[in-house]
């Protein structure tokens, strides 16, 4: 099951920050965020990954709350290729059963012209 | 450099037949997974490769799938028998896998084969 919760859908302006939320309230200390994209089509793509320091790397940047039980993914200047499916995931390391990915439903980001 | 590769990408087949699907992984990748999406769903894990380890079968829904792993690079899906919910896209993904204790490793996925059963 997974164990994030994300709004169904989004919508933000091309060339505008994208900000998708995800809350893993039940997250635990040896869990990490992981996040992916589904572009129409497309196998998923992986973007980004954090345990709690914020993350940024060439497509994103990840804000994980000091808590844990929330992130935020920012797309900074999103284009309308960015149109797609983002999936928050959470994920145990230590534990070989970590390798299978369960994406729940996502959000769908529509990136308008 | 090249990433994950799927053929063919789309199959279509009828009720009965069995299919192969192959997949090519990134060059290096110890692990290979296979996942399969159907129509607007999320993904479901099949099976998983890891070097020279028995395979994780776990999540093969019936005996009618198998999968082998050659060499430690190549994979290939088999579907004996094929029904109509086998219907879906076949994704396979690969990574490098780090130790145990690490963080949990990336995959990095193929485009899918799109498996349509008549």
């Amino acid at each position: 099951d997974a164990k994030t919760t994300q709004p169904p859908s989004m919508d933000c302006a091309e060339g505008r920050a994208a900000n998708l939320p995800c809350n893993h309230s039940t997250i635990s200390g040896n869990e990490y965020v992981y996040w992916y994209r589904q572009i129409h089509s497309q196998g998923p793509q992986y973007i980004i990954h954090g345990l709690k320091n914020n993350e940024t790397n060439e497509m994103a940047s990840l804000i994980i709350t000091e808590d844990r039980k929330s992130s935020t993914l920012i797309l900074p200047h999103a284009t309308l290729r960015d149109t797609a499916v983002y999936y928050c995931i959470v994920r145990e390391f230590g534990m070989d059963s970590s390798y299978k990915l369960i994406f729940g439903s996502g959000t769908r980001l529509l990136v308008r012209p | 450099g090249a990433g994950v590769s799927q053929s063919p990408s789309n199959k279509v087949t009828e009720k009965g037949k069995d299919v192969e699907l192959r997949c090519d992984p990134i060059s290096g990748h110890t692990a290979l997974y296979w996942y399969r999406q159907s129509l607007g769903q999320g993904l479901e894990f099949l099976i998983y490769f890891q070097g020279n380890s028995a395979p994780d079968k776990s999540g093969l829904p019936s005996d009618r799938f198998s999968a082998e792993r050659t060499g430690g690079s190549v994979s290939t899906l088999t579907i004996q028998r094929t029904q109509q919910e086998d219907s879906a896209v076949y994704l396979c993904a690969s990574s490098p896998r780090v130790p145990s204790g690490g963080a949990p490793d990336t995959q990095y996925f193929g485009p899918g084969t799109r498996l349509t059963v008549l």
